[in-house]
C-alpha cells in the first residue's frame, strides 16, 4: 500500500509557543491530505481537509487561525499549531487518498504526539 | 451528516475464537467502508474496506459484509491471534478524495 509519513513522531513543547508538523506522502501524489486530531481512548476527529494548491477547509469547531495548515506540493501537507496550549496535547494524525479520481482509499501517517507543557 | 456508530467498545475473546465488529450508518449516500488496525501509538492501517456494489469481502482471516438496506456492515475475524489485540475502527464515506467519518472504536483483546 501507499506509504505516508510524519515528522516529527514526538514532540514536547512549552506553552505558548508553535509546532509544526509534516505529513508526506512517499510514494504517489496527494491533491488532497486530511488532519486528524485523536484524544486518549478516542476516535479520530476530523480537523481540516488540505487541498494542493487552495485554503484549507477547516471543520466546524477548528480555529483556522490557531491550526494552519498549508499543502504547498503534491507530497506535502504541514500543520503549525500556533500559541499552543496544555489543552492542545494530542495524538495528530493525517491521511493521504492516490489522485485517481476513483481512489477512495485513505493511508495514514503514524501520528505526531504532541505534549504542551 | 453522516453519523457512524460502532459497537461492541471492548470485546475479549480466547485465541482462535472469531470476533465480530458491527457498525450502522446514517447516510444512506455512503457508499465506501473501510477497517481499520490502530496499535498503541501508531496511525490505523488499513486492514479491508467494501464499496457499496459488493455485499460480502474476504481477505484471509477476515471478512467484512455489508447490508445496504438495513445500513449497517461488520468485520469478521477468524481463528484470532494475541496479534489480532488491538484498536478497530470502521468509517464510512460518500465519494472518492473526501473525509471519513468514524465509529468509536473497538478494543479487541485476544488472550492465549
Amino acid at each position: 500500500g501507499a506509504v505516508v509519513s510524519q515528522h516529527p513522531s514526538w514532540v514536547i513543547c512549552k506553552s505558548g509557543t508553535s509546532v509544526k508538523i509534516e505529513c508526506r506522502s512517499l510514494d504517489f501524489q496527494a491533491t488532497t491530505m486530511f488532519w486528524y486530531r485523536q484524544f486518549p481512548k478516542q476516535s479520530l476527529m476530523l480537523m481540516a481537509t488540505s487541498n494542493e494548491g487552495s485554503k484549507a477547509t477547516y471543520e466546524q469547531g477548528v480555529e483556522k487561525d490557531k491550526f494552519l495548515i498549508n499543502h504547498a506540493s503534491l507530497t506535502l501537507s504541514t500543520l503549525t499549531v500556533t500559541s499552543a496550549h496544555p489543552e492542545d496535547s494530542s495524538f495528530y494524525i493525517c491521511s493521504a487518498s492516490p489522485p485517481s479520481g476513483s481512489s477512495y482509499e485513505q493511508y495514514f501517517g503514524p501520528g505526531t504526539r504532541l505534549t504542551v507543557t | 451528516g453522516e453519523n457512524v456508530e460502532q459497537h461492541p467498545s471492548t470485546l475479549s475473546v480466547q485465541e482462535g475464537d472469531s470476533a465480530v465488529i458491527k457498525c450502522t450508518y446514517s447516510d444512506s449516500a455512503s457508499n465506501y467502508f473501510p477497517w481499520y488496525k490502530q496499535e498503541l501509538g501508531k496511525g490505523p492501517q488499513l486492514i479491508i474496506d467494501i464499496r457499496s456494489n459488493v455485499g460480502e469481502k474476504k481477505d484471509q482471516r477476515i471478512a467484512v459484509t455489508l447490508n445496504k438496506t438495513a445500513k449497517h456492515f461488520s468485520l469478521h475475524i477468524t481463528e484470532t491471534q494475541p496479534e489480532d489485540s488491538a484498536v478497530y475502527f470502521c468509517a464510512a464515506s460518500t465519494q472518492a478524495g473526501t473525509a471519513l467519518i468514524f465509529g468509536k472504536g473497538t478494543t479487541l483483546s485476544v488472550s492465549s
